[in-house]
């Protein structure tokens, strides 16, 4: 057990639905990131958090946003859900807002969409 | 952009052999490298990571090295064993514009036969 907490662990869904994921990092970490897993793929990153503040962005589409509230828990919002978002997606935290901290991955929230 | 390839996608060994899994990077700048073990259903963990100040790290049965100017690190599992059989990742830091991100390999799916 990494200490980060997600939830929910499934989810299905329609196409053109607004989901929320959420995300608890361990205690005492500052860091939230985003990540989504789809079949034959790797981890793509999406977007960190640091203490409140967006810190980084990658590949995130205009359709998912990320904020971190003051009890540093994060959550992701997928709107206007298509076929292709249906991943598992993973969120991790770590002490501080450098990639060089390890990141404790949480247990991952599975997105089907139909 | 940033690229990160892994190589072989899979690796198929006897228990006992030793495994080696390649990862080459983009990023003349980045300077750590970390290795998750992912398996299956189960979340990424940090197994390994070498910063760019090293050429080698050994934990146990697993090492890695690095060639920075070759831009290139090696993943070596030695005595493997069945429960080493999982999907690994490497990863290398990217800076860009005063954030900085992981880049993640696509994952090598290794199995160890008994």
């Amino acid at each position: 057990d990494s200490g980060v907490t997600q939830t929910p662990k499934h989810l299905i869904t329609a196409t053109g639905q607004r989901v929320t994921l959420r995300c608890s990092p361990r205690s005492g970490d500052l860091s939230v990131y985003w990540y989504q897993q789809s079949l034959d793929q790797g981890l793509q990153f999406l977007i960190q958090y640091y203490n409140g503040e967006e810190r980084a962005k990658g590949n995130i589409l205009e359709r998912f946003s990320a904020q971190q509230f003051p009890d540093l828990h994060s959550e992701l919002n997928l709107s206007s859900l298509e076929l292709g978002d249906s991943a598992l997606y993973f969120c991790a935290s770590s002490v501080a807002w450098a990639e060089t901290y390890e990141q404790y991955f949480g247990p991952g929230t599975r997105l089907t969409v139909t | 952009g940033e690229n990160v390839e892994q190589h072989p996608s899979t690796l198929s060994v006897q228990e006992g052999d030793s495994a080696v899994i390649k990862c080459t990077y983009s990023d003349s700048a980045s300077n750590y490298f970390p290795w998750y073990k992912q398996e299956l259903g189960k979340r990424p963990q940090l197994i390994i990571d070498i910063r760019s100040n090293v050429g080698e790290k050994k934990d146990q049965r697993i090492a890695v090295t690095l060639n920075k100017t070759a831009k290139h690190f090696s993943l070596h599992i030695t005595e493997t064993q069945p429960e080493d059989s999982a999907v690994y990742f490497c990863a290398a830091n990217h800076l860009q514009g005063g954030s900085e991100k992981l880049v993640f390999g696509k994952g090598t799916k290794l199995t160890v036969n008994p």
